[in-house]
């Protein structure tokens, strides 16, 4: 597509419950990435995949916390039994990545809400 | 890994003056230094990057000069305008960080008329 898609855009969960965020990347973007930003914060890199290499997973806070890419494509972040501190905006970007990296490009991110 | 500080976390200026943000990183290895612009309740964009085999890069009013030996890099932005008021966050990239930013704290600008 034109730009980095996220769905949803907001989403409001119950304390205990699992959530799904989707991140649709730029076509033919072979990076992606999903980044944390709390309320006034700055950018929490939680995990990175790059072609059919395996992820990189360094940034995710605890094993609630999973993400897949299907098909070198669409990524699914889910967080599992969700806590009132993983309440955030998810950005998630895509890259080309050939010879070396170039700029990221973001989505409008998924504003998750733990009440 | 990788650290990148950045300063000042706020910046306040008048209409038509200079601004400039600086940032330094850990991994002397790094190699690619993006800046972007955040505005309230938006996603980050890229305004501007350098590489490390050049010292600076101009893009109309905004510049970035990367010094690798002190491995710091700034951002500046002249005659600026209300609509430069935003979040710039700096970022870097690791040779073995896996081509994922590391990205500063952020800087607060605001333009005062």
């Amino acid at each position: 597509g034109a730009g980095v898609s996220q769905s949803p855009s907001n989403k409001v969960t119950e304390k205990g419950k699992d959530v799904e965020l989707r991140c649709d990347p730029i076509s033919g973007h072979t990076a992606l990435y999903w980044y944390r930003q709390s309320l006034g914060q700055g950018l929490e890199f939680l995990i990175y995949f790059q072609g059919n290499s395996a992820p990189d997973k360094s940034g995710l806070p605890s094993d609630r916390f999973s993400a897949e890419r299907t098909g070198g494509s669409v990524s699914t972040l889910t967080i599992q039994r969700t806590q009132q501190e993983d309440s955030a905006v998810y950005l998630c970007a895509s890259s080309l990545v050939v010879d070396r990296v170039y700029g990221y490009t973001f989505g409008s991110g998924t504003r998750l809400t733990v009440v | 890994g990788e650290n990148v500080e950045q300063h000042p976390s706020t910046l306040s200026v008048q209409e038509g003056d200079s601004a400039v943000i600086k940032c330094t990183y850990s991994d002397s290895a790094s190699n690619y230094f993006p800046w972007y612009k955040q505005e309230l309740g938006k996603r980050p964009q890229l305004i501007i990057d350098i590489r490390s085999n050049v010292g600076e890069k101009k893009d109309q009013r905004i510049a970035v000069t990367l010094n690798k030996t002190a491995k710091h890099f700034s951002l500046h932005i002249t005659e600026t305008q209300p609509e430069d008021s935003a979040v710039y966050f700096c970022a870097a990239v690791g040779v073995g960080g896996g081509n994922k930013l590391t990205f500063g704290t952020g800087t607060q600008l605001k333009v005062e008329l």
